[in-house]
């Protein structure tokens, strides 16, 4: 089956601390994108990578930091210069100007 | 940037009428896509239209896109119980070169009361 899967679902954690996010996708597809959700908003993006080892600032990159060394791998670490962490964050991946595929999210709490 | 405006924020209905939920967008765009999202799931796209199409069907849905206005609307006709999502538009913005970078709106939250 082909898909988008983010690990882990729930992710908490104390505020000062680093906490890494998995995406991996078995689509074959190029590029990938991390975004963040917050209660009753829209997706707002985060990083995006085309290819391997190449990957862009979204509009909110700011305490966020992404590492793309395989096609199928996209992490996000949310590190603690992140003044909000706590949010949904979605993993996508597409290819040209086609639908993006998405995963399940993992919910980050930070207290 | 929040390019896409959804209205209504929220809309809830019967089973069996129909959902018309509006986007707007400031820019040019290559494509506008429709997604869906249960509660604390991922997306799922339903329907893409490009900028030279004016209206486009997909089993129950209809989207229609007014470039000229830059709205788009999702029509959903004889609503199930399980319609019940938010629905957001996203808005392809039109570069010549460089990666999809999709606009999301903030969504509007349908309910299909029984």
């Amino acid at each position: 089956d082909g898909g988008i899967t983010q690990s882990p679902k729930y992710l908490f954690r104390k505020e000062g601390q680093n906490v890494t996010l998995s995406c991996e996708q078995n689509l074959n597809h190029d590029a990938m994108y991390w975004y963040r959700q917050d209660p009753g908003q829209g997706l707002r993006l985060i990083y995006y990578s085309q290819i391997v080892n190449d990957f862009q600032k979204g509009d909110i990159a700011e305490g966020y930091s992404v590492s793309r060394e395989k096609k199928e791998s996209f992490p996000l670490t949310v590190t603690s210069a992140q003044k909000n962490p706590t949010a949904f964050y979605l993993c996508a991946s597409g290819t040209g100007r086609s639908p993006l595929h998405f995963g399940n999210g993992t919910r980050l709490t930070v207290t | 940037s929040q390019q896409g405006e959804e209205d209504p924020q929220a809309l809830s209905i019967q089973e069996g009428e129909n959902a018309t939920m509006n986007c707007s967008y400031k820019t040019s765009i290559n494509n506008l896509q429709w997604y869906r999202q249960n509660s604390g799931r991922g997306l799922v796209h339903l329907i893409l239209i490009r900028s030279n199409e004016r209206e486009k069907h997909s089993g129950r849905l209809r989207v229609t896109l007014d470039t000229s206005k830059k709205s788009s609307s999702l029509l959903i006709t004889a609503s199930r119980a399980a319609d019940t999502a938010s629905y957001f538009c996203a808005t392809d913005p039109f570069v010549i070169q460089g990666a999809q970078k999709l606009v999301f709106g903030q969504g509007t939250r349908l309910t299909i009361n029984p």
